[in-house]
């Protein structure tokens, strides 16, 4: 079993449609809880993290993390054409440099 | 604006060259990675370095070696190039743990390796 399963995809969704990209994780440890983007042809950049348990948000986009359930959810709201990206979740334990991401979700929105 | 590069966007090679990708980051930081990114796999260590001179293995790193040579540059060697290493490298850079909460790591543009 991975230590992060994050469903593939591809999501193709209509503009102004509220999307919702999750992954589960088994290693009890993680404490830092990211998103990246990773538009084609481009390296991934970080989006949002959350520390431990909660909601962040920003603009269109909400992180959540239930670390009881070990499930993580990016929504993103009144998604737009230009959210259309692969987007991947990643983890990190603390004490460690390392991170383990997620397989990525392509994610396309059309007008 | 933080930089990290890589020497090449795209490369094709035969089968048992010896392959070498570089990677370059401005950013002064302290550790440095590379991946490879495969579909339905998503980023898959290979090594990574937190210092100079110093690397440590990744998830993958059979069929790989690393150098770090100057706190900068991270470089990738395909000893013997096999076309199951076909796919696309990402370098990151990040700060050493203890400067960065999250560890956020910094990505360049990837390169496209295909072996023939």
């Amino acid at each position: 079993q991975k230590e992060v399963e994050q469903d593939p995809g591809p999501l193709s969704v209509p503009e102004g449609a509220i999307v919702s990209l999750n992954c589960t994780y088994s290693n009890s440890a993680f404490q830092y809880f990211m998103w990246y983007r990773q538009y084609s042809r481009k390296g991934p950049e970080l989006l949002m993290y959350t520390y431990s348990s909660g909601n962040k948000e920003d603009g269109r986009f909400t992180a959540q993390v239930d670390k009881s359930s070990k499930y993580i959810s990016l929504f993103i709201r009144d998604s737009q054409p230009s959210d259309s990206a692969t987007y991947l979740c990643a983890m990190r334990s603390g004490g460690y440099n390392k991170l383990i991401f997620g397989a990525g979700t392509r994610l396309a929105v059309h007008p | 604006d933080v930089k990290v590069t890589q020497s090449s966007r795209y490369l094709v090679k035969r089968t048992g060259e010896k392959v070498f990708l570089e990677c370059v980051q401005d950013m002064d930081h302290e550790n440095m990675f590379w991946y490879r990114q495969d579909p339905g796999l998503g980023l898959r260590l290979i090594y990574f370095s937190y210092d100079v001179k110093m690397k440590e293995k990744g998830d993958i790193p059979e069929g790989y070696s690393v150098s770090r040579e100057k706190k900068e540059r991270f470089s990738l060697i395909l000893e013997s190039a096999s076309t199951n290493q076909t796919s696309m490298y990402l370098c990151a850079s990040s700060e050493s743990y203890g400067r960065t909460p999250t560890g956020e790591q910094f990505f360049g543009p990837g390169t496209r390796l295909t072996v023939l």
